[in-house]
């Protein structure tokens, strides 16, 4: 069990330019979720996956986001044209299905986007 | 309206005293879980302790503890005996899954300081 991984850990990129992200879970874990978080705030829900579907997606993901599972293993998230008030903490998190209220959410470290 | 609050940005307590973090929720919701996590300077959040909302007992993890007042919709989280390395931000954060929501909503966090 290695946990859950996000590449790559910090990106620099350019107003307009488009990035992506990629996120390894917790092997056995078949549900996937993405959050954004920025300086002094909490975490805010994205979308989640279970297995290759995306079951929800919050109102926060304009359609310059598009995020993909396709084999139900790992995840990536893409931005297109990014816009300064894009620069977050993008948190990825995996859970096991079946766990009722009390399922935990495993958490990756996070990829630190900056958008100049 | 499905919210947390947590009021103190930042708190700071002596090393082997215990410190008290609070944490209120609003839902209109009768099945819920609440939840506290740890997020250090690396950025990965936690997992520290769970509490249903039908369970009659308060939970305990160790040196944590989660002071749970249903009626007045209160989650505080306890660590006893504080440690150094228990500077970091904590949240606070609700599971719901009334509305097919299924997904946790975060406090914006408190910042604690332990002191030598």
């Amino acid at each position: 069990d290695t946990g859950v991984s996000q590449d790559p850990r910090h990106k620099i990129t350019k107003r307009g330019q488009n990035v992506t992200f990629r996120c390894d879970p917790i092997s056995e874990h078949n549900r996937l979720y993405w959050y954004r978080q920025t300086l002094g705030q909490g975490p805010e829900f994205l979308t989640y996956f279970q297995n290759e579907a995306q079951l929800e997606k919050s109102r926060l993901l304009s359609d310059r986001f598009s995020a993909e599972r396709p084999k139900g293993s790992f995840s990536t998230l893409e931005i297109q044209r990014t816009e300064q008030g894009d620069s977050a903490m993008y948190l990825c998190a995996s859970s096991l299905a079946g766990g009722g209220l009390n399922e935990k959410l495993f958490f990756g470290s996070g990829t630190q986007l900056s958008v100049l | 309206a499905q919210k947390i609050t947590q009021t103190q940005p930042g708190m700071f307590v002596q090393e082997k005293e215990a410190v008290t973090l609070d944490c209120t929720y609003d839902t209109s919701d009768q099945s819920y879980g609440l939840f506290w996590y740890k997020q250090p300077s690396s950025g990965e959040m936690i997992f520290l302790i769970y509490q249903g909302s039908y369970d009659e007992q308060n939970a305990t993890e160790g040196r944590y503890s989660l002071n749970f007042q249903k009626a007045r919709k209160s989650a505080n989280l306890v660590i006893s005996a504080s440690q150094l390395g228990d500077s970091a931000m904590y949240f606070c954060a609700m599971r719901l899954f009334s509305g097919g929501y299924n997904k946790l909503i975060f406090g914006a966090g408190t910042r604690l300081a332990v002191h030598p």
